[in-house]
């Protein structure tokens, strides 16, 4: 597609359940990056995969967010026994490899609400 | 390591006044820098980019920024502020030697654009 789409836009959940956000990338992008954003908070790093390479997981808070990536099209994050504190907008990126001087396009993100 | 620093968590400004937001960064080699806006409940749009060139770099809206490199500084700018420019706005930088996932963007805390009518 022309742009990143991310899917559900909102997703309201009761405190432990387990959800599901998935983000379509831009055709033709190898790289793509999941971020967390806390209301009134800026951009946390939580993963990123870059082709067929083993994924950065670095930012990933805790053992109960996951994500995965088929070679170079979607992406799930997937969030088990969500916590209040899970809530905030997952914003999902993706780019080129290179040139190094592209930036990245986000998608719209996804609102979590954990209640 | 990369690193970016927005150092006022919130701007307000007059409309049809300048506006300035602030940052500076860290990087082992020369800088790629970029400039993001977010409008409420919206995702994250690109506004500019410093590669290479000059330093004054123009960018979307009428926004520009200038990379000073002996400051570290990459501060974005506009000459004339709209209310429309109310949003939240974010630096980030890549230094283009790393490699591996250091590649990745690295990305400020956010300032808060308010511009009043």
């Amino acid at each position: 597609g022309a742009g990143v789409s991310q899917s559900p836009s909102n997703k309201v959940t009761e405190k432990g359940k387990d959800v599901e956000l998935r983000c379509d990338p831009i055709s033709g992008h190898t790289a793509l990056y999941w971020y967390r954003q806390r209301l009134g908070q800026g951009l946390e790093f939580l993963i990123y995969f870059q082709g067929n390479s083993a994924p950065d997981k670095s930012g990933l808070p805790s053992d109960r967010f996951s994500a995965e990536r088929t070679g170079e099209s979607v992406s799930t994050l997937t969030i088990q026994r969500t916590q209040q504190e899970d809530s905030a907008v997952y914003l999902c990126a993706s780019s080129s490899y290179q040139p190094l001087g592209d930036g990245y396009t986000f998608g719209s993100g996804t609102r979590l609400t954990v209640v | 390591a990369q690193s970016v620093a927005q150092p006022e968590d919130q701007v307000n400004v007059a409309e049809g006044n300048p506006l300035t937001v602030k940052c500076t960064y860290s990087v082992s080699g020369n800088p790629y820098l970029f400039w993001y806006v977010q409008y409420p409940n919206r995702g994250l749009q690109f506004l500019l980019k410093y590669i290479t060139g000059d330093n004054l770099v123009k960018g979307s809206y009428g926004f520009e920024a200038e990379f000073n490199k002996s400051q570290t500084s990459f501060h974005l700018k506009k000459p004339s502020a709209l209310v429309s420019d109310s949003a939240l706005y974010f630096c980030a930088v890549r230094d283009p030697i790393s490699s591996g996932s250091a590649r990745q963007l690295t990305f400020g805390s956010g300032t808060q654009l308010t511009v009043l009518p």
